[in-house]
């Protein structure tokens, strides 16, 4: 979505954290999500963060939103082999979301 | 938990063809979403349905209609399909009313070829 902006690939190592970033437009969404989808699979909700918050912890996830510069990330700590998958960042916008084009994480040993 | 299903994970046709894409969702949610997946364009939206019998044009529904008859099932149709139709086709559901805001579920999705 043109209005949703990620990047398209990251690569970490197999026990480091990743760091997903994502720029949204829409300054009057209040709920910004998560979704990660596995290969051949549907999207799967990870978390989401209302707009009136700036940090969201839950388990290996943080989530960190910064409303001013319209800028949300996702962290997962200690990254699995099984964390690989493409991570969707999404605004709402009444009914409906937005999607950024994905990004491909690549957990390597 | 939501269950969101669809009818086929594999679907092949030919041009011209009408296509019926099924969607089930058990949770009676009022909202109902079908979005396409194409690589380097993440998901875009088809159509939207917020009540029984009630339809909205997402971002790009040009070629395609939809059918809700029931609150639970939500069918997208290609009406003539074309090669241009061929991608991953996802259905999602999502409480509706006070809820507006809540977050939206996600069947496996339907890969459909147009040949």
């Amino acid at each position: 979505g043109e209005d949703v902006e990620q990047s398209l690939f990251l690569s970490v190592r197999e026990g480091d954290s990743s760091v997903i970033n994502c720029t949204y437009t829409d300054s009057s969404s209040t709920y910004l999500y998560w979704y990660k989808q596995e290969p051949g699979a549907g999207l799967q909700l990870l978390t989401y963060i209302f707009s009136n918050m700036d940090m969201k912890q839950d388990q290996r996830l943080t989530v960190l939103l910064n409303k001013k510069d319209k800028h949300l990330s996702l962290r997962i700590a200690d990254t699995q082999t099984g964390d690989s998958a493409i991570y969707f960042c999404a605004e709402n916008n009444d009914y409906k979301l937005s999607f950024g084009a994905g990004t491909t994480v690549t957990v390597r040993a | 938990d939501v269950k969101v299903t669809q009818s086929s994970r594999y679907l092949v046709k030919r041009t011209g063809e009408k296509v019926f894409l099924e969607c089930v969702q058990d949770m009676d949610h009022e909202n109902m979403f079908w979005y396409r997946q194409d690589p380097g364009l993440g998901l875009r939206l088809i159509y939207f349905s917020y009540d029984v019998k009630m339809k909205e044009k997402g971002d790009i529904p040009e070629g395609y209609s939809v059918s809700r008859e029931k609150k639970e099932r939500f069918s997208l149709i290609l009406e003539s399909a074309s090669t241009n139709q061929t991608s991953m086709y996802l259905c999602a559901s999502s409480l509706g009313g006070q809820g507006i805001n809540q977050p939206q579920h996600f069947g496996d999705g339907t890969r459909l070829s147009i040949l």
